[in-house]
C-alpha cells in the first residue's frame, strides 16, 4: 500500500485559499488519491479524489503533478467551519482499502 | 437512502463480555470496512471485504473477528472485551472501483464504546 506524508499542522486566515500538500512517491500508476477530512469526532467526510488530472468540485480543487508523486487539496475560501483533519489517502487498487495516516490539523483562524 | 447504518452509538462493555458491532448499508456497495479511532489518533483499519463472502484483515484485527454473509452487512464481533479496545468504531462501504460521480467511501457516524 503506497504511504503518504504530510505536515501534521497547518494555519489559514478566514477567506484565503488553504493549500494542503501530500507526498506519495510509492503510488502506482492504476492508483487514486483520495482526501478525507474530519470533524471532532465525527465520521470522516469525502471531499475530492483524482488519478492524473486535476479535479474541482463544489468543495475543493485537486492539483496532482505530472509524476503522480504528490498533491495539494486547495480550499478556496477557508471558512472557520473547515477547521478540521484532513487525510490524504492513497486507495489501493488491488484491495481497495484505505489506510489513514495521521493527516494534517487546519486551523483556520479569524 | 440512509447510507451507513451503525448500531449502537453508544456502549459499555466489562472486561471480557462480548458483543457485535452492527454495520449496514443500503447503497449496494462491494467494499466495506471497520476502523477503530483511538483518543487523538488517526484511524486504523481493523478487517475489510471486498464482497459478501470475502473478508480480509487489516492493520490492527486481533481480538475482532467479521463476517459478510449479505452485501449490506457487515458485523463486527469483539471476542473478549479489553481496556485497550475503548475507541470509536467506524464501519465504511465503497464501490469496488472508483466511479464517475464516485464519493469514495462513505462512513458511518461511528460506536462509541467504553470497556471498564
Amino acid at each position: 500500500d503506497a504511504k503518504t506524508t504530510q505536515p501534521p499542522s497547518m494555519d489559514c486566515a478566514e477567506g484565503r485559499a488553504a493549500n494542503l500538500p501530500c507526498n506519495h512517491s510509492t503510488i502506482s500508476g492504476n492508483e487514486y488519491v483520495y482526501w478525507y477530512r474530519q470533524i471532532h469526532s465525527q465520521g470522516p467526510q469525502y471531499i475530492i479524489h483524482g488519478l492524473k488530472n486535476n479535479e474541482t468540485n463544489e468543495m475543493a480543487s485537486l492539483i496532482i503533478t505530472e509524476d503522480r508523486k504528490s498533491s495539494t487539496l486547495i480550499l478556496p475560501h477557508a471558512t472557520l467551519r473547515d477547521t478540521a483533519v484532513y487525510y490524504c489517502i492513497v486507495r489501493s487498487s488491488n484491495t481497495g482499502k484505505l489506510i489513514f495516516g495521521q493527516g494534517t490539523t487546519l486551523q483556520v483562524k479569524p | 437512502n440512509a447510507g451507513v447504518t451503525q448500531t449502537p452509538k453508544f456502549q459499555v462493555l466489562k472486561t471480557g463480555q462480548s458483543m457485535t458491532l452492527q454495520c449496514a448499508q443500503d447503497m449496494n456497495h462491494e467494499y466495506m470496512s471497520w476502523y477503530r479511532q483511538d483518543p487523538g489518533m488517526g484511524l486504523r483499519l481493523i478487517h475489510y471485504s471486498v464482497g459478501a463472502g470475502i473478508t480480509d484483515q487489516g492493520e490492527v484485527p486481533n481480538g475482532y473477528n467479521v463476517s459478510r454473509s449479505t452485501t449490506e452487512d457487515f458485523p463486527l464481533r469483539l471476542l473478549s472485551a479489553a481496556p485497550s479496545q475503548t475507541s470509536v468504531y467506524f464501519c465504511a462501504s465503497s464501490y469496488d472501483v472508483p466511479q464517475g460521480g464516485d464519493r469514495g467511501y462513505t462512513f458511518g457516524s461511528g460506536t462509541r464504546l467504553t470497556v471498564v
